[in-house]
């Protein structure tokens, strides 16, 4: 069964420095990868995909994928209360369906 | 630009009442739609997914059932809740090839 791994947490940071959230994946085949950003009671929203192994950057956010070690991870640079949610992982490895990881409490504090 | 609907935003339901959830998409045209179920404190479960009007792929054997009646129509429905299906539903949609998923607000659903 494909399945996708993040610590729970909470991952707490101080106002200004990086957060890292990890996670890893199970199924070689993946193709897409993506975070997303839950706050509390909202629905999921769409901050980052990535395709290729490497970096991508996006502002303060900067997603990296290594397919050899099959683990992706999201760096939040100069962490602000407000990036304080839960972060999803999902992975596609081609069709419909995408896995969801069950997410890190990020927490940032003032 | 697209927008993604979903209602009621709660709902409270006596075990053995009937379900209906709906989702509408503005802004795009065939869309693929799913259905999410998130129970507290975990990942994403996918019930349903539709790629046209009337074709719908249910991945967990339950007591759910999805339709799509029009291209930017998708309900979720059931005959009779359980208290298993209390959890937060979430629609979303992703066009063409493109596995990128947008959600709509959700429906928290508590079944009493």
């Amino acid at each position: 069964q494909k399945e996708v791994e993040q610590n729970s947490g909470p991952l707490s940071v101080p106002e200004g420095a990086i957060a890292s959230l990890n996670c890893t994946y199970s199924d070689r085949g993946s193709q897409s990868f993506f975070w997303y950003r839950q706050y509390s009671g909202k629905s999921p929203e769409l901050i980052m995909s990535i395709y290729s192994n490497g970096d991508k950057e996006d502002g303060r956010f900067t997603a990296q994928l290594n397919k050899a070690s099959q683990y992706v991870s999201l760096l939040i640079r100069d962490s602000q209360p407000s990036d304080s949610a839960t972060y999803l992982c999902a992975v596609n490895s081609g069709g419909f369906k995408t896995i969801f990881g069950a997410g890190t409490r990020l927490f940032v504090k003032a | 630009s697209q927008t993604i609907h979903q209602w009621p935003a709660t709902l409270v339901q006596p075990v053995g009442s009937p379900l209906s959830l709906e989702c509408t998409v503005e802004g795009t045209s065939n869309p693929n739609l799913y259905w999410y179920r998130q129970a507290a404190g975990r990942g994403l479960q996918l019930l349903f997914y539709s790629v046209g009007i009337g074709q719908i792929s249910s991945e967990v054997p339950q007591n759910l059932s999805a339709s799509r009646p029009q291209d930017r129509q998708f309900i979720l429905s059931s005959k009779k809740l359980l208290l298993s299906d209390s959890g937060f539903y979430l629609c979303a949609w992703s066009v063409g090839g493109i596995n990128e998923q947008f959600f709509g607000p959700g429906t928290r659903l508590t079944v009493l």
